[in-house]
């Protein structure tokens, strides 16, 4: 059965303070991992799409790096404006549906 | 910009009430999907579409019905709805690209509606 697993589940971060995000999968035939952002109260607002091991993305504080079992969501210096839920989801060869982490929710304090 | 707006923000509604929720995309997308969210559970698929009047079940379908008559739109319906539906309800749209179903265009989301069964 198709997994996906977001770690941690919450994230306190001070202004500035690196961190970063795991997202580890088991699924056959992966055709791509993506990243989401959710505020609260909105729905997920793309940021990525990774397709195969050693890929690379990166958008302003964010970088997003794929593995063959796992990805990582990399926030840079972050700022107070990127406390959100980090959700991943990946898709499989065949189909069109996307399997969900449950994604981090962090927090960025000044 | 994609945009995707679904009729209601928020919405109650009793037990045993068929209760439809909307949703629209300016895009011209093929592909559309509705799921579910909840605490604890992450964001289940109920049922997508890949075109006019075609439908496929997604992970939890039962209770749910789909109707998608006009391409820019697509309407989940709780035939008779129960407490256990009250959750988040958000729709998502996607593109076809070179008219491949299955690619791997991101999915674009709605902002919800937040549905409570009484």
């Amino acid at each position: 059965e198709d997994q996906v697993t977001q770690s941690p589940e919450a994230l306190r971060l001070q202004e500035g303070e690196s961190s970063s995000l795991n997202c580890s999968y088991t699924v056959s035939g992966l055709r791509g991992l993506f990243w989401y952002r959710q505020d609260p109260g909105k729905g997920p607002e793309f940021l990525f799409t990774l397709y195969s091991a050693g890929e690379e993305k990166e958008k302003e504080r964010l970088k997003a790096t794929l593995t063959k079992k796992e990805s990582f969501l990399h926030i840079t210096a972050p700022k107070p404006e990127d406390s959100a839920t980090y959700l991943c989801a990946v898709r499989k060869a065949a189909g069109n549906k996307l399997t969900f982490g449950g994604g981090t929710r962090v927090l960025v304090k000044p | 910009d994609v945009k995707v707006t679904q009729s209601s923000r928020y919405l109650v509604k009793r037990t045993g009430e068929k209760v439809f929720l909307e949703c629209v995309q300016d895009m011209d997308h093929e592909n559309m999907f509705w799921y579910r969210q909840d605490p604890g559970l992450g964001l289940r698929l109920i049922y997508f579409s890949y075109d006019v009047k075609m439908k496929e079940k997604g992970d939890i379908p039962e209770g749910y019905s789909v109707s998608r008559e006009k391409k820019e739109r697509f309407s989940l319906i709780l035939e008779s709805a129960s407490t256990n539906q009250t959750s988040m309800y958000l729709c998502a749209s996607s593109s076809v690209k070179d008219r491949v179903i299955y690619s791997n265009q991101p999915q674009h989301f709605g902002d919800g509606t937040r549905l409570s069964i009484l």
